[in-house]
């Protein structure tokens, strides 16, 4: 099966600009996640989505974030404006559903560098 | 609330040694508890899982036994490889869901 797809691949954008990824699920998965992962520290949840309904943005800086999944297929994430610490790689998922028995699938991820 | 600490790396080993990377986690319940690896330039994979206490998760070599007695899921294999390379990370599901990453511990394998 193919796996999450994200792009771009690579993004460099100067402060306030605005920027956007896209994400693509693996065929049939209900829940899509957003993280960040900053350099020298692990993932951080941004965003769940089951389906198209929101689970979890407890951690999404809404001020500048915003994340969709209008269809309940694939997702996009914005970041407007962005600043110098939004620099990292962002990460997508997806899992079958909820639970703790499904494992989340990664895409290779968005590196984004803030000049 | 929940967290996960990992041995801070890098870890520098020659090839077939022995390695350890240790994991500890604080959480309310009993979490589901994993090891993920990331090559460069890559996406997370999950390497091997446990989901309750005693279990041993274990793929390609490697191995880690969920000891709810000490709050520990260290990682092992006997002997690694080049392509063991990787940045390793330890991670727990908590009761509402949600992955709590270690800040991971990046592993160079020597020839």
């Amino acid at each position: 099966e193919a796996g999450v797809a994200q792009s771009p691949r690579y993004k460099i954008i100067e402060k306030r600009q605005s920027v956007a990824f896209w994400c693509n699920p693996i065929s049939g998965h209900a829940t899509l996640y957003w993280y960040q992962q900053i350099l020298g520290q692990g993932p951080k949840l941004l965003i769940q989505f089951q389906n198209n309904g929101v689970v979890d943005d407890s951690q999404l800086p809404k001020d500048r974030f915003s994340a969709e999944r209008l269809k309940g297929v694939d997702s996009t994430l914005k970041i407007q404006p962005a600043k110098l610490e939004d620099s990292a790689v962002y990460l997508c998922a997806s899992s079958r559903r909820q639970g703790a028995n499904q494992p989340q699938h990664f895409g290779d991820g968005t590196r984004l560098s803030i000049l | 609330g929940d967290s996960v600490t990992q041995m801070e790396g890098p870890v520098t080993l020659s090839e077939e040694a022995f390695l350890t990377i240790n994991c500890t986690y604080t959480a309310t319940g009993y979490p589901s508890l994993f090891w993920y690896v990331q090559y460069p330039g890559e996406g997370l994979q999950l390497l091997l899982k446990a989901t309750k206490a005693d279990d041993k998760g274990s793929n390609k070599g490697f191995e880690a036994t969920y000891r709810k007695e000490t709050t520990s899921f260290h990682l092992e294999k006997g002997s690694v490889q080049v392509s063991d390379s990787a940045v390793y990370f330890c991670a727990l599901r908590s009761r509402d869901d949600k992955i709590i990453f270690g800040k991971g511990t990046r592993l160079h394998i020597l020839p």
